[in-house]
């Protein structure tokens, strides 16, 4: 079956513009997770999904950064205003809901860098 | 808070060999999750293996074993027979269970680099 797919793959922009980046899970996984992956480092939690709703957003730097997900399915997350400090690779995974989906699976990857 | 630290920058083997990549957690948490994440240069997040808390066992999946030491709090990764295709970043991670869900927090990982 299908991975997880994320697009684009790559997206180079300009200071101050707005960026949507596109996930797209597992059908049936019903959780979905956001992480940013800096140059060099280790992945950093971003926002979770449960369905359409997202009960934790802690992870979001800052309120340029917004998610939404549309039909239990497809994830967007929406960077306005972008600035250079965003550059990074945003990764996201999907699995089960609750506690029996332990193993994320993860998309390739959006590599995001800001000029 | 829990806490995963990978202390090896980089490593290098020879094919064939085998190896180990250290990983060391932090948790109050009683019930927990460790993993293994490979990440070749094209980027993608490959799981490895997988190890509960209260599993009795040490998780084995082929050429990766998870050397669990419960007390000592280390969970390290060993890759026996080393082959070319596995030089890669590998990332250790554990399941904070905030919630009722599996948010992960990972380590800064380690480059493993194989060599002919």
């Amino acid at each position: 079956g299908a991975g997880v797919s994320q697009s684009p793959s790559n997206k180079v922009t300009e200071k101050g513009k707005d960026v949507e980046l596109r996930c797209d899970p597992i059908s049936g996984h019903t959780a979905l997770y956001w992480y940013r992956q800096s140059l060099g480092q280790g992945l950093e939690f971003l926002i979770y999904f449960q369905g359409n709703s997202a009960p934790d957003k802690s992870g979001l730097p800052s309120d340029r950064f917004s998610a939404e997900r549309t039909g239990g399915s497809v994830s967007t997350l929406t960077i306005q205003r972008t600035q250079q400090e965003d550059s990074a690779v945003y990764l996201c995974a999907s699995t089960l809901p609750g506690l029996a989906g332990k193993t994320q699976y993860f998309g390739p990857g959006t590599r995001l860098l800001v000029l | 808070a829990q806490k995963i630290t990978q202390t090896q920058p980089g490593m290098f083997v020879q094919e064939k060999e085998a190896v180990t990549l250290d990983c060391t957690y932090d948790t109050s948490d009683p019930s927990y999750g460790l993993f293994w994440y490979k990440q070749p240069s094209s980027g993608e997040m490959i799981f490895l293996i997988y190890q509960g808390s209260y599993d009795q066992q040490n998780a084995t999946e082929g050429r990766y074993s998870l050397n669990f030491q419960k007390a000592r709090k280390s969970a390290n990764l060993v890759i026996s027979a080393s082959q070319l295709g596995d030089s890669a970043m590998y990332f250790c991670a554990m399941r904070e269970r905030s919630g009722g869900y599996n948010k992960l927090i990972f380590g800064a990982g380690t480059r493993l680099a194989v060599h002919p």
